[in-house]
């Protein structure tokens, strides 16, 4: 069985400081790695995402994340976040082939950034 | 292009009623998945139907049922409301069951009272 571990449950950060999001997951199979954005009352806007490749991944925002098997993890990273980043951000796997495609979510982790 | 679209937005029911869920995919998509996500946890998958077929089900009980139409589109149904249901349930959308990429919906906030 597969999981996703978002180590904290929030994380509070000022303007223009760097941040930080931790997942890790843990499967006996291969795996593609999503992060999803959630604002208040609204659905998941995917970030990024990593199917195979360069293990450092670019998405949207100015947000990147890194997959290191080793550690089985996949941290969200942005240099500088912005009042308007302030959002719940879910960290997903999705089993790498197979015909069902449902992704397995973490708890989310809150970013809260003040001003 | 229109995105992802459900209804309703948000729906009060009370215990032991019954409920519709409805969403539509984007335009070529042929897959539907249901995801329920209760107040400060992830979203859980329910349902995935690819082509009218049931491809795939969460843990959830039988009084959770879903079906989709020709025109793709989808329906989540919830038999005998439990206080335990009220969620926020994510439709997503994608073109094939192994793809990729999934486009979530607004969602359908459900309070049961």
């Amino acid at each position: 069985a597969q999981s996703v571990t978002q180590l904290d449950s929030q994380v509070p950060v000022f303007e223009e400081a760097p941040v930080e999001l931790r997942c890790n997951y843990s499967s006996s199979v291969s795996v593609y790695l999503f992060w999803y954005v959630q604002y208040p009352n609204q659905g998941l806007q995917l970030l990024l995402k990593y199917l195979s490749g360069s293990t450092l991944v670019k998405g949207i925002n100015g947000f990147e994340a890194e997959f290191n098997k080793s550690q089985t993890s996949f941290h969200l990273r942005k240099p500088s976040v912005h009042i308007s980043d302030t959002a719940e951000y879910f960290c997903a796997v999705k089993n790498y082939g197979g015909s069902q495609g449902n992704l397995i979510f973490g708890k989310g982790t809150k970013l809260s950034v003040k001003p | 292009d229109a995105g992802v679209t459900q209804s309703p937005t948000h729906l009060i029911k009370t215990r032991g009623q019954q409920v519709t869920l409805r969403c539509s995919p984007i335009s070529g998509h042929k897959s539907v998945s249901w995801y329920q996500q209760v107040l400060g946890q992830g979203p859980q998958f329910i349902f995935q139907y690819y082509e009218k077929e049931e491809r795939g089900r969460g843990n959830f009980p039988d009084r959770f049922s879903a079906r989709q139409f020709p025109n793709y589109s989808s329906e989540l149904n919830v038999n005998a409301l439990l206080l335990g249901d009220s969620a926020l349930y994510l439709c997503a959308s994608s073109l094939a069951t192994a793809n990729t990429e999934a486009f979530f919906g607004q969602g359908t906030r459900l309070t049961v009272v």
